[in-house]
């Protein structure tokens, strides 16, 4: 068990539509990151979080929004949602903002979009 | 930008043999880092080694070590003895070390390793 624990653990909603996926990071850790895991893209950084603030955007769509709140944890937001949009998404979380950490992964929120 | 490769898509081995998977990247940058994760079926992912671009020696975590030439670009995991739980998709990874913003893990396509009894 890593520490970090992501809510839901799966998700079936339809095109359109708006969903928020929970991240709670190990206890202490700073940052967290978001990635999503697709079959035709493979493992992408979405974005990532230190200390409540935007510390780094990576391939993150203008329908996706994140944030993380007072007691670290995280919500990303996916909005308008497309068939291409399902996929497992990721959430890690480490102790600082450094870039070459280890990374503590979550077991994922799998998004099914009908 | 990056580009790390992994080109053996599946792999099989049998329990207790040595396995080794093989990575590639594209950088122009000097300083950086280079990982292996594993995913196994509870798709959770798990670091397995890490190894600092500036240094010259292997990394080695019990059975796993790599095999890291910084002047070819290779990065590759050799499991030896391998057990049943370590099937597994894995998955190399880089990350610069300056804080490029953006500059995050970055993930090879990932190699579904199957290990027979």
């Amino acid at each position: 068990d890593s520490g970090v624990t992501q809510t839901p653990k799966h998700l079936i909603t339809a095109t359109g539509q708006r969903v928020t996926l929970r991240c709670s990071p190990r206890s202490g850790d700073l940052s967290v990151y978001w990635y999503q895991q697709s079959l035709d893209q493979g493992l992408q950084f979405l974005i990532q979080y230190y200390n409540g603030e935007e510390r780094a955007k990576g391939n993150i769509l203008e329908r996706f929004s994140a944030q993380q709140f007072p007691d670290l944890h995280s919500e990303l937001n996916l909005s308008s949602l497309e068939l291409g949009d399902s996929a497992l998404y990721f959430c890690a979380s480490s102790p600082s903002a450094g870039v070459t950490e280890k990374l503590f992964f979550g077991s994922g929120t799998q998004l099914s979009v009908l | 930008a990056q580009t790390v490769t992994q080109s053996q898509p599946e792999m099989s081995v049998q329990e207790a043999e040595t396995v080794t998977l093989s990575c590639t990247y594209d950088t122009s940058e000097n300083n950086y880092y280079l990982f292996w994760y594993k995913q196994p079926p509870s798709r959770q992912m798990i670091l397995v080694i890490r190894q600092e671009a500036y240094k010259q020696q292997n990394a080695t975590e019990n059975r796993f070590s790599v095999n890291f030439q910084k002047a070819a670009k290779s990065f590759s995991l050799k499991i030896s003895d391998s057990q049943l739980g370590d099937t597994a998709m894995y998955f190399c990874a880089f990350v610069p070390e300056g804080e490029t913003s953006g500059s995050r893990l970055t993930f090879g396509e990932g190699t579904q390793l199957t290990v027979n009894p």
